[in-house]
């Protein structure tokens, strides 16, 4: 069974950091790009970042540049998303997604929620 | 920037068909594939249509999906409706999604 399974959210102080994880199985984690997609509580889905089979590219949302950072660790089927400078307006939900060449995102993890508040 | 548009409701009865829109807001819809997912309260989304028109194994044939070039949007129809269909429902293309549309079924 294709699975993946985040870790990592809590509550988090405005300008703190926080490192999410997703464990993967199922599948050859290594031959997939993979993407992290956030939702803030009560509203829609939002793309934050991807990353190649490889980790050589990686892509990010503006509102998250420079603070953010995708990796990936295909030994352990693993993908990460470090996150720094946290702000108000990034809790949400975070999920990650195998995705696909038609930026087709299936399956997703179950999310792990972020809270950033004082 | 690029744009999907979705109405934020829809409402059917039992047994009917429901239609949900997702409207491009510049260039080609039909240039990159639609996917369309559906979300339960408290749960991740699922993939109910991809690729325009492709059904993942399991999604029944009552959801379908197609691609109106000339209106620059995409749609989602769902006939037969149950219950269990009663959810929120979002369209996506390339890094952009639809800001969802909550299926009640009444």
């Amino acid at each position: 069974e294709v699975q993946l399974v985040e870790s990592g959210g809590g509550l988090v102080q405005p300008g703190g950091s926080l490192r999410l994880s997703c464990a993967a199985s199922g599948f050859t984690f290594s031959s997939y790009w993979m993407s992290w997609v956030r939702q803030a509580p009560g509203k829609g889905l939002e793309w934050v970042a991807n990353i190649k089979q490889d980790g050589s590219e990686k892509y990010y949302v503006d509102s998250v540049k420079g603070r953010f950072t995708i990796s990936r660790d295909n030994a352990k089927n693993s993908l990460y998303l470090q996150m720094n400078s946290l702000r108000a307006e990034d809790t949400a939900v975070y999920y990650c997604a195998r995705k696909s060449s038609s930026w087709w995102f299936d399956p997703w993890g179950q999310g792990t929620l972020v809270t950033v508040s004082s | 920037n690029f744009m999907l548009t979705q109405p934020h409701s829809v409402s059917e009865s039992p047994g009917k068909t429901v239609t949900i829109s997702c409207t491009g807001s510049s260039g080609s819809i039909a240039s990159n594939y639609v996917q369309w997912y559906q979300q339960r309260p408290g749960s991740a989304p699922t993939t109910v249509i991809y690729e325009d028109n492709q059904r993942p194994s399991g999604v029944p044939d009552r959801f379908s999906g197609s691609i109106d070039s000339s209106s620059n949007s995409a749609s989602l129809t769902i006939s037969g409706l149950k219950t269990e269909d009663e959810a929120d429902y979002y369209c996506q293309s390339l890094r952009v999604f639809g800001g969802g549309t909550k299926l009640t079924v009444l």
